[in-house]
């Protein structure tokens, strides 16, 4: 049974850069039926798209988001990353981290269950 | 980009129907049949009920069904429960390889 996990810091300061992982088990990161994502959700807010990587590095951005947001991956870890500059009270959210079907269906079939980052000083 | 627009909630009772619309451009939900509808109970991780417009995953009831017209998309569910009682949003892939997801819409079981 694959699952994802996400890990980092719960509190950043503004004007920081945060960084997650989302490490993937019982599965492979490599498969190439798969894509790996992230999204947030602002408390009390709806969900937002970051972004999505493919296990060769291809990444896909949110153009609101682009100019701010890193994604990579490693394999030899089962893993994949973001990064997120500049952070303000607005980046305040739940990151998950999920597996988004390839072969451009372009949904998530499999989520790991967040983790509340909190910008404050 | 914009979100997807949804009504911000809807309501039935139980064993009615409910729909909830998803409404884009010509650039996302009317470009392609790739979008998909999710469920999200409090405090839960969302669950995709329907991708690519219509179709099911394996385990979801058949009471939920999607469409899609022009430029919105739709989620009914059929034979309302209590336990359908959930945030629902929808999602497209867009013509300039991007994800975007609905404001959302919660339902309420009266």
């Amino acid at each position: 049974q694959l699952q994802l996990q996400e890990s980092g810091p719960g509190l950043v300061k503004p004007s920081e850069t945060l960084s997650l992982t989302c490490t993937v088990s019982g599965g492979s990161i490599s498969n190439t039926n798969y894509y790996w994502g992230w999204i947030r959700q602002p408390p009390g807010k709806g969900l937002e798209w970051i972004g999505t990587i493919y296990y060769n590095g291809k990444t896909y951005y949110n153009p609101s988001l682009k100019s701010r947001v890193t994604i990579s991956v490693d394999t030899s870890k089962s893993q994949f990353s973001l990064k997120l500059s500049s952070v303000t009270a607005t980046d305040t959210a739940v990151y998950s981290c999920a597996r988004q079907v390839g072969w451009g269906h372009w949904y998530f079939d499999l989520w790991g269950r967040g983790t509340l980052v909190t910008v404050s000083s | 980009q914009s979100a997807l627009t949804q009504p911000p909630s809807v309501s039935g009772s139980p064993g009615q129907s409910v729909t909830i619309s998803c409404t884009g451009t010509s650039s996302d939900v009317g470009s392609h049949n790739r979008v998909s509808w999710y469920q999200q109970p409090p405090g839960t991780a969302p669950k995709v009920m329907i991708y690519d417009v219509s179709n099911r995953p394996s385990g979801v009831p058949d009471r939920f069904s999607g469409s899609k017209s022009d430029n919105t998309a739709s989620l009914t569910i059929s034979g309302l429960q209590a336990e359908d009682e959930a945030d629902y949003y929808c999602s497209s892939h867009t013509s300039s390889d991007t994800l975007m997801f609905g404001g959302g819409t919660k339902l309420t079981v009266l």
